[in-house]
C-alpha cells in the first residue's frame, strides 16, 4: 500500500520564478493538505482539497495556490518565489475531512530558492 | 503568543529514561490533538492523537491532554536511540476537516 507520495524531492529556482510540486495521496485518501516547514519549525497549513476544491487554506498570499485531479492527486504551485518561500514543503491525506480521520505525511519536497 | 508552544530543545537524556515532552496552547476551540516523530529530513509520522481531555497509552507511549490548563503531555518509557528524533505536537478544533496547528517541534536526544 502506497503511503504520500511527492515529488521532486529537491529542487533549486531562483528569486521570481515559479514551481509546482506534486502529490499523491495514500490509497483510499480523496482529502490533501499542503504544508510549509521552514528549517527548525513546525509544518504551518496552507491549504486543504476536498472534492477539486479549497476548502480551508491558511494565512498564506495569493502567491500559493493549489489543484486537485479528479484521481484526487494534487497539485501546488508558488509564483514570484522568494528567498523566505525556501522550505520543506509537505503533502498530507486523509480520508475526507471528517472528525477522526488520520493525516497522513508524505516525505516532503525541499524547495531551495537562490 | 504563539497559538502552540513547545520547548526546541534539544533535550538530551540516557537510554532507558522516561522522557517527558509538553505543548501549551491558547486557543480553547482545540479538540483533536496529536504527537508526530519526525526523522532529519523525512516526513511527520503519526505516533499518537487523542481526543479532548484524557490519556492514551499505546506501547511505551502515553499521550496526556489536560484541556483545562490547555497542556499536552507526550511520554515515552524505556527510551531507546531510535526515539532520537524531532516530535511535533499538532492540534485542531475537528481533525481531518481543519488544517493542524503545529508546535516548533522538540529535538529529542537519547544517550546510548
Amino acid at each position: 500500500d502506497a503511503g504520500v507520495t511527492q515529488s521532486p524531492t529537491h529542487l533549486i529556482k531562483t528569486r521570481g520564478q515559479q514551481v509546482t510540486l506534486r502529490c499523491s495521496p495514500k490509497s483510499g485518501h480523496d482529502t490533501v493538505s499542503w504544508y510549509q516547514q521552514a528549517l527548525g519549525q513546525g509544518p504551518q497549513f496552507i491549504f486543504q482539497y476536498y472534492e477539486e476544491e479549497e476548502r480551508q487554506r491558511g494565512n498564506f498570499p495569493d502567491r500559493f495556490s493549489g489543484h486537485q485531479f479528479p484521481n484526487y492527486s494534487s497539485e501546488l504551485n508558488v509564483n514570484a518565489l522568494l528567498l523566505g518561500d525556501s522550505a520543506l514543503y509537505l503533502c498530507a491525506s486523509s480520508l475526507a475531512p471528517k472528525i477522526g480521520n488520520t493525516i497522513y505525511f508524505g516525505e516532503g519536497s525541499w524547495l531551495t530558492v537562490v | 503568543q504563539k497559538e502552540v508552544e513547545q520547548d526546541p530543545g534539544p533535550l538530551s537524556v540516557p537510554e532507558g529514561a522516561i522522557v517527558s515532552l509538553n505543548c501549551t496552547y491558547s486557543n480553547s476551540a482545540f479538540q483533536y490533538f496529536m504527537w508526530y516523530r519526525q526523522y532529519s529530513r523525512k516526513g511527520p509520522e503519526l505516533l499518537m492523537y487523542t481526543y479532548s481531555s484524557g490519556n492514551k497509552e499505546d506501547g511505551r507511549f502515553t499521550a496526556q491532554v489536560d484541556k483545562s490548563s490547555k497542556y499536552i503531555s507526550l511520554f515515552i518509557r524505556d527510551s531507546q536511540p531510535s526515539d532520537s528524533a524531532t516530535y511535533l505536537c499538532a492540534m485542531s478544533a475537528s481533525r481531518g476537516a481543519d488544517g493542524l496547528t503545529f508546535g516548533k517541534g522538540t529535538h529529542l536526544i537519547i544517550q546510548p
